[in-house]
């Protein structure tokens, strides 16, 4: 079955690097991605990786991905106070046949930055 | 270009009513999803449309159901609503299968 499992918590101080790291399990996930959560609202797609790549980089956004551990991370530089959020990992598994895939969560680490 | 579009963003029902939300994609994305999110499950996947067409199934009972129109907007709906229902539904839409996914603001249902 699919699990997706991350830290629940993480505290880093106004100009620190945050990495927030996610396990999955599913090997034939083709994309895999990270959304931003802030209190009361929907989720915001930060980024995403296909599964054959090992690193994508986008302006303060670095993703890393260990395919053979189904290791996932997400590097936020030069944390700011507004990337105060939860943030979710999120594999993409297609529905065989159908084409058709779904998103399978992880619980969320919520990140706060101290000032 | 407009995001995906939820409405209503805040309802509150009694149990054994039924609820009906709607959710409008981005313009040019044919593929709708449905998710539910609450503090102890977390988010998890309801259903999937593809050009009027449900694909995909996630493990909830009959009560949820759902349509996609021929313009690609989609409602869910529930029934005989239950307290355990209460949560934040979210849609979700891509071009395609499965690449950029982009969630609207999501629809926050309260069952009393």
């Amino acid at each position: 079955g699919e699990d997706v499992e991350q830290s629940l918590f993480l505290s880093v101080r106004e100009g620190d690097s945050s990495v927030i790291n996610c396990t999955y399990t599913d090997s034939s996930s083709t994309y895999l991605y990270w959304y931003k959560q802030e209190p009361g609202a929907g989720l915001q797609l930060l980024t995403y990786i296909f599964s054959n790549m090992d690193m994508k980089q986008d302006q303060r956004l670095t993703v890393l991905l260990n395919k053979k551990d189904k290791h996932l991370s997400l590097r936020i530089a030069d944390t700011q106070t507004g990337d105060s959020a939860i943030y979710f990992c999120a594999e993409s598994i297609g529905y065989s046949g159908a084409g058709s895939y779904q998103l399978t969560f992880g619980k969320g680490t919520k990140l706060s930055v101290i000032p | 270009k407009a995001g995906v579009t939820q409405t209503p963003r805040y309802l509150i029902k009694t149990r054994g009513q039924q609820v009906t939300l709607s959710c409008s994609p981005i313009s040019g994305h044919r593929s709708v999803s449905w998710y539910q999110q609450t503090p102890g499950q977390g988010l998890q996947f309801l259903f999937e449309y593809f050009s009027e067409t449900q694909r995909n199934k996630g493990n909830f009972p009959g009560r949820f159901s759902g349509r996609q129109f021929s313009n690609s907007r989609s409602e869910m709906n529930v029934s005989t609503l239950e307290l355990g229902d209460s949560a934040l539904y979210l849609c979700a839409s891509s071009q395609e299968t499965g690449n950029t996914i982009y969630f609207g603001e999501g629809s926050w249902l309260t069952v009393v």
